[in-house]
């Protein structure tokens, strides 16, 4: 059980252009999950939290216009990324509290998606 | 604040043999919970193991195992007969619940040496 997909794995996109991930829980509601994003070799940096039917909340320093996500339903949250440039290029990943993780705050982790932008 | 520190950002072990890795945290409160993270060369982050602070007794899960030292907030992983696919990033955590949000160590890089 708490199983969290993440789509896609890998994209590449031209500079300007938006491009969406998906988060999905696939066997249990996820009320809470979480974006982070890892430089090569370095650890996860906390982007956001997303709570289910209402607005994320973002770390210091993370662009809201910038990254953009929607938690619309207890089984999917979305990263957009708007208007990406190369520097956005990263290793993006998305977790969720699995079930009894409300209390210990055990995340369960998508596959991460590669992001380039040229 | 909490923080949590892995001062070995890169290890090596040969098969078969026993290596750990260590994990130091700052926290003021009493109760709170300790994760081992493993991230291979996938990238997905898998989790290893997972200590309640406040039971006495080292969580282990074959392989791997803790020592839990509360009083020095110390909380290094074991990891005997290593194999190599336990050749991965490997990232220690804290969370004191009620919802608050991971603190992450910096990672440490296991090589497993055929």
């Amino acid at each position: 059980g708490a199983v969290v997909s993440q789509h896609p794995s890998w994209v590449i996109c031209k500079s300007g252009t938006s491009v969406k991930i998906e988060c999905r829980s696939l066997d249990f509601q996820a009320t809470t999950m979480f974006w982070y994003r890892q430089f090569p070799k370095q650890s996860l940096m906390l982007m956001a939290t997303s709570n289910e039917g209402s607005k994320a909340t973002y770390e210091q320093g993370v662009e809201k216009d910038k990254f953009l996500i929607n938690h619309a339903s207890l089984t999917l949250s979305t990263l957009t990324v708007t208007s990406a440039h190369p520097e956005d290029s990263s290793f993006y990943i998305c977790s969720a509290r699995g079930p009894s993780g409300r209390d210990t705050g055990e995340l369960f982790f998508g596959e991460g998606s590669r992001l380039t932008v040229l | 604040a909490q923080t949590v520190t892995q001062s070995q950002p890169e290890m090596s072990v040969q098969e078969a043999e026993t290596v750990t890795l260590s994990c130091t945290y700052d926290t003021s409160e009493s109760d709170y919970y300790l994760f081992w993270y493993k991230q291979p060369p996938s990238r997905q982050m898998i989790l290893v193991i997972r200590q309640e602070a406040y039971k006495q007794q080292n969580a282990t899960e074959n392989r791997f195992s803790v020592n839990f030292q509360k009083a020095a907030k110390s909380f290094s992983l074991k990891i005997s007969d290593s194999q190599l696919g336990d050749a991965a990033m490997y990232f220690c955590a804290y969370n004191a619940g009620n919802n608050r949000k991971l603190i992450w160590g910096l990672g440490t890089s296991l090589a497993v040496n055929p």
